[in-house]
Order: C-alpha cells, then structure tokens, then sequence
C-alpha cells in the first residue's frame, strides 16, 4: 500500500540556517505530493504541493521537488526564521484520501 | 469566514463512557475526513465520507462509529470509549483528492480517556 517516510525529529537549527526535512514514499501509480505545516496549538495547513515527477511547489521561502528515479520530496528552506518552529508532515494522495508521514518535528533557536 | 469548526475542543471521559465529536464546515465541500494524532505516529485516518450519506472505514476504524447526514456535518462517536483512544482528533475536508489534496483541517479536539 501507500506509505510515506520521513526523516526522524526532533531538528534543531540556529536561525538563518538551511533546513533540509527528507521524505521518501512508496505508492502505486502516480500520486500527488504535499507538505503540511502543523503551527503549535493548531491544524495542519497546506504549504505547499507537486502534482506530477520534476515539478517543484515552492511557498513561503520553502521548496521540494517531486523526484520520480528516487521516490523523494525533500522540503528545503535557505534560511529558517523562529516563527518556521512548527511539525512538518509529508504526504501523498491515494484515492480518496492522503497517506501522512510521522511528521518532523522543527525548532529554530535565535 | 469559519472553515472546519470541531466540538467539543476538551473532553475528559472515563473509560466506558460514550461521547461524539462534531465537525462541522461552510466550504460545501464533499469530503470529509477524521484523522488521530498520536505522538511519533503522525496522522492516521479514522473514518471518512465522500459525500452526504456515505462512510467508509480508514486505516484505524476499530472501536469508532460516523455518520454524515447532512453534507457540512460529519460526527464521530465513540461508544465505549478506551485509554488507547486517548488522543487529538482532527477533522478536515475537502472538494476531492484527486484534483487538489488540499485538506482543511479544524483546530483539534483532545480527548482524554482515564
């Protein structure tokens, strides 16, 4: 069935830092991607998508490209800020519904 | 402009006791879903409903009843309720998967089961 792996948390980064969260999964056909944002006391909030291979969504100073050959969608950000302290999750759609990672925990320290 | 509003957002109940969490959304839209967040678990789906009177069972079902009568409203029902249910509960809909993945989600509801 389809799973999505992401790298283990917590990350802590100094702020300015580049941010890295790695996601690989595992699916049937060709899915769509996402990554959401989970800010503390809060839902999950889209940040950002890729619907087809070598696309690559971007928001908010966040990147990830949807790599086919590797089955990843790594999240990258070149300088985190304090306010980007939040839990990141990966997920991709399979029918009806989205499969989620375990979500990565992110803290950035001024 | 309320998006996904769950009720309760708190709730403590003891073990054997019955409770229902109402979602409820303004958005018209067709989707509608029940996740658990469990600390290193992520989000797994409970239940969800593709359209007004339909279910259908996700990946952690047991131990848990819905029903989507009206279109905007999707309730969730614990009927004898465990401390394995102990949990945030997060409900989220949308238009359809296949065209966006973009969820709504509410603000949570934590349950605690003693």
């Amino acid at each position: 069935g389809n799973s999505v792996t992401q790298m283990e948390g917590p990350v802590t980064l100094s702020e300015e830092a580049f941010l890295t969260i790695n996601c690989t999964y595992t699916a049937t056909g060709y899915p769509s991607l996402f990554w959401y944002v989970q800010y503390p006391g809060e839902g999950l909030q889209l940040l950002l998508k890729a619907t087809k291979a070598d696309d690559k969504g971007s928001n908010k100073g966040f990147e990830a490209t949807y790599r086919k050959e590797t089955t990843s969608f790594h999240l990258e950000k070149g300088s985190v800020q304090v306010s980007d302290s939040a839990v990141y999750f990966c997920a991709l759609s399979g029918g009806n519904k989205l499969v989620f990672g375990a979500g990565t925990i992110l803290r950035v320290k001024s | 402009n309320a998006g996904v509003t769950q009720t309760p957002k708190f709730r403590v109940l003891k073990t054997g006791q019955s409770m229902t969490l109402l979602c409820a959304q303004d958005m018209n839209h067709e989707y509608m879903y029940w996740y658990r967040q469990d600390p290193g678990m992520g989000l797994r789906l409970i239940h969800y409903s593709v359209g007004e009177g339909t279910t259908a069972k996700g990946e952690v079902p047991d131990g848990y009843n819905v029903s989507r009568l009206k279109k905007q409203n999707f309730l969730l029902g614990l009927e004898s309720a465990a401390p394995s249910q102990t949990s945030v509960y997060f409900c989220a809909s949308n238009m359809a998967t296949r065209d966006t993945g973009e969820l709504f989600f509410g603000e949570g509801s934590r349950l605690t089961v003693l």
